[in-house]
C-alpha cells in the first residue's frame, strides 16, 4: 500500500494560516488523497479530499503537487478548535483507508 | 453529512467476558464498514473490513475468532470482543463507506478490560 509521511508535530498561532505537508511518493494513479483530523477521544473527522486538482471547501484547501507525490492541507486562519491530529491518507482501489502517524497541530492563542 | 453512531461509547468489563460494540449508519445504507483499533498516543489501525451479508476480511495479525464481526444489515455492523483481556483495552472506531467515495467515522468506543 502507498504510504504517507507527515511531520510529527507543528505549531501555529491563532488566526494565522497553517500549511500541513504530506509526502506520498509511491502514490498510484487511482489513489485519492484524503485528510482527516482527530480530537482526543473522538473519531476522525473528514476535512477534504482530492485526486489531481486543488480543492477548496469551508474547512480547508488542499493543494496537490503536479506529480501528485506530495500535498498540503491549508487552514486559512487557525483557531484553537483546529488543534488536533491531522492525518493524510491515500484511499486505495479497494476503498480501505490506512492511517499513518499524522501531524499533531498545536494552536497558540 | 452522513452520521455514524457507536454504542456503547464506553465500556468496562472483567477479564474473560465478551463485549459487543455496535456501529450504525443513521441516514444512509452502508454496504461496507471498517473497524479500527487505536491504542493511546498511536494512530488508527485497520482491523477488518465488513461487507453486508458476507464474512468479514481481517487484517494480518487480527484474530478472527477473537474479534467477531457481523454485518447483518445495511445499517448495522457489530464487533464482539470475545474473552477480553486487559491487552484488548483500546479505542475501537468504525467507519462506513458512502457512495464508494470516502468514509464517515463513528465517535469511537473506549473498552477497558480489568
Amino acid at each position: 500500500d502507498a504510504k504517507t509521511t507527515q511531520p510529527n508535530s507543528m505549531e501555529s498561532n491563532e488566526e494565522e494560516p497553517v500549511h500541513l505537508p504530506c509526502n506520498h511518493s509511491t502514490i498510484s494513479g487511482t489513489d485519492y488523497i484524503h485528510w482527516y483530523r482527530q480530537l482526543p477521544s473522538q473519531g476522525p473527522e473528514y476535512v477534504i479530499h482530492g485526486l489531481t486538482s486543488n480543492v477548496n471547501n469551508r474547512m480547508a484547501s488542499l493543494a496537490i503537487a503536479e506529480d501528485r507525490k506530495s500535498s498540503t492541507l491549508i487552514l486559512h486562519r487557525a483557531t484553537l478548535r483546529d488543534a488536533a491530529v491531522y492525518y493524510c491518507i491515500l484511499r486505495s482501489n479497494n476503498n480501505d483507508m490506512r492511517f499513518g502517524a499524522g501531524t499533531r497541530l498545536t494552536v497558540k492563542p | 453529512g452522513a452520521v455514524v453512531s457507536q454504542h456503547p461509547s464506553r465500556v468496562i468489563c472483567k477479564s474473560g467476558t465478551s463485549v459487543k460494540i455496535e456501529c450504525r449508519s443513521l441516514d444512509f445504507q452502508a454496504t461496507t464498514m471498517f473497524w479500527y483499533r487505536q491504542f493511546p498516543k498511536q494512530s488508527l489501525m485497520l482491523m477488518a473490513t465488513s461487507n453486508e451479508g458476507s464474512k468479514a476480511t481481517y487484517e494480518q495479525g487480527v484474530e478472527k475468532d477473537k474479534f467477531l464481526i457481523n454485518h447483518a444489515s445495511l445499517t448495522l455492523s457489530t464487533l464482539t470482543v470475545t474473552s477480553a483481556h486487559p491487552e484488548d483495552s483500546s479505542f475501537y472506531i468504525c467507519s462506513a463507506r458512502v457512495n464508494g467515495i470516502f468514509g464517515y467515522f463513528g465517535p469511537g468506543t473506549r473498552l477497558t478490560v480489568l
